[in-house]
């Protein structure tokens, strides 16, 4: 099965700074990722995904980089804000097409 | 607000109660999937319903029960639960999914049920 993980479990930033969550992966044949904010008290919510046949993919203040040589992909989010403050998770899907949550990463944005 | 409503938001139950959760879509997506989360941790997926029909249960204890009336409800009926199953338990939707699926599509998440078993 897919393993997804973050590399830290807490990110703190100053506002107006961009933060960068990384996220690594150990399937090859993983071809699809999602990037999810989740705030407490509430669901995981959709931020941006990737497919294997990209390298970027930009959204609305926010980027998401993928590196299938090393298997790693990370969300960027520029001029972050304190709405940003959340447990950010990466997903992948392999070959079952259920996608497969990592850890998270608590990212602390401070006024 | 989301486009996945669940109820009820919060439930507390003891360990001889039979209750239900419920979710609802009505974006036409035709997968609903039910996840559990703890404090702290990623959700972990328990049930997959394809076109209405359960694809994958990921080795769930039988005092969970998921029910897929049409295709846009999704209930899970809790019996006989333990206090280790007081969690977040989360509905989504996807367009298409589970392992009938050939095609990706991001799940949409509800906001959950808290759940305490006492």
């Amino acid at each position: 099965g897919e393993s997804v993980g973050l590399h830290l479990p807490t990110l703190s930033v100053q506002e107006g700074d961009n933060s960068i969550i990384n996220c690594a992966y150990s399937n090859s044949a993983s071809d699809y990722f999602i990037w999810y904010k989740q705030e407490s008290g509430k669901g995981p919510q959709f931020i941006i995904d990737i497919r294997s046949n990209m390298d970027k993919r930009q959204g609305q203040r926010v980027t998401v980089l993928l590196n299938k040589t090393v298997k790693h992909l990370s969300l960027q989010i520029a001029a972050t804000q304190p709405g940003d403050s959340a447990v950010y998770f990466c997903a992948g899907t392999g070959g079952s097409y259920i996608p497969t949550f990592g850890r998270g990463t608590s990212l602390i944005v401070h006024p | 607000d989301t486009e996945v409503t669940q109820t009820p938001k919060h439930l507390v139950m003891g360990m001889t109660n039979k209750k239900s959760l419920k979710c609802e879509q009505h974006m036409g997506h035709r997968a609903m999937y039910w996840y559990k989360q703890k404090a702290k941790k990623p959700p972990e997926l328990m049930f997959v319903y394809s076109y209405e029909k359960l694809s994958i249960n990921e080795s769930v204890p039988s005092r969970f029960s998921p029910e897929c009336p049409n295709s846009s409800l999704l209930n899970l009926h809790l019996h006989a639960l333990q206090p280790e199953d007081s969690a977040l338990y989360l509905c989504a939707s996807s367009q298409d999914g589970g392992r009938t699926s050939s095609y990706n599509s991001p799940l949409h998440f509800g906001n959950g049920t808290r759940l305490t078993v006492t």
